[in-house]
């Protein structure tokens, strides 16, 4: 059975600082997804990572897959107020046309003025 | 961007009614349409896939009779949930899947939060 765990699980900066988000999955995966959920509302996708070493960045976040490891990581630079929600990474399994997600316990981001 | 709808966002309902939630692929069509449960603070579970014309497959521990599922069209599944209970409260979301090599992924839609009173 596939498990995907994020840690930490609560996360409570100031701007202007750098942190880092873990998610480790125990089992060979296909892709590894990024979404963020504001409260109340559903999910917006950050990044799809599709192959060892993938890294992607897109302003202040930045994404990247070890499949060896079974890792991905999402890096926080320079935290600003709107970076405020929670983290999600999922891991697709299953070909195309037929991939289902298993997601991480999430990753509640907190900036602080 | 693939615009994925959920209807109604929000509902409340007396126990032991039935509740529809519809979700639709507003511009693309969807041969494949995923349902998922979150309860608060907590992650998304996958409940089961939806497939065009046939029937849904159901993951482990959810209850196909209660969670009756219908994709009669490749922009429209329907979940529904029967004889609601107060612990079937929760946060429901569908996804629709687009394919094709490298663009690979599942558009989420805004989700329908029931309430069981």
């Amino acid at each position: 059975e596939l498990k995907v765990e994020q840690n930490p699980l609560f996360l409570s900066m100031q701007e202007g600082k750098n942190y880092t988000i873990y998610c480790n999955y125990s089992t060979t995966s296909d892709r590894l997804y990024w979404y963020r959920q504001d409260p109340g509302k559903s999910l917006e996708s950050l990044f799809v990572l599709l192959s060892n070493g993938a890294v992607k960045q897109e302003g202040r976040l930045m994404a990247s897959l070890d499949t060896k490891a079974r890792l991905s990581t999402l890096h926080i630079t320079a935290a600003v107020h709107d970076l405020s929600a929670t983290y999600f990474c999922a891991v697709g399994q299953g070909g195309f046309g037929n991939e289902k997600l298993t997601f991480g316990t999430g990753t509640r981001l907190t900036i602080i003025p | 961007g693939a615009v994925v709808s959920q209807h109604p966002s929000r509902v409340i309902c007396k126990s032991g009614t039935s509740v529809k939630i519809e979700c639709r692929s507003l511009d693309f069509q969807a041969t494949t349409m995923f349902w998922y449960r979150q309860f608060p603070k907590q992650s998304l579970m996958l409940m089961a896939t939806s497939n065009e014309g046939s029937k849904a497959t159901y993951e482990q521990g959810v209850e196909k009779d209660k969670f009756l599922i219908n994709h009669a069209s490749l922009t429209l599944s329907t979940l529904t949930v029967t004889s609601a209970h107060p612990e079937d409260s929760s946060f429901y979301i569908c996804s629709a899947y687009v394919g094709g090599e490298g663009t690979d992924t599942q558009y989420f839609g805004p989700g329908t939060r029931l309430t069981v009173l």
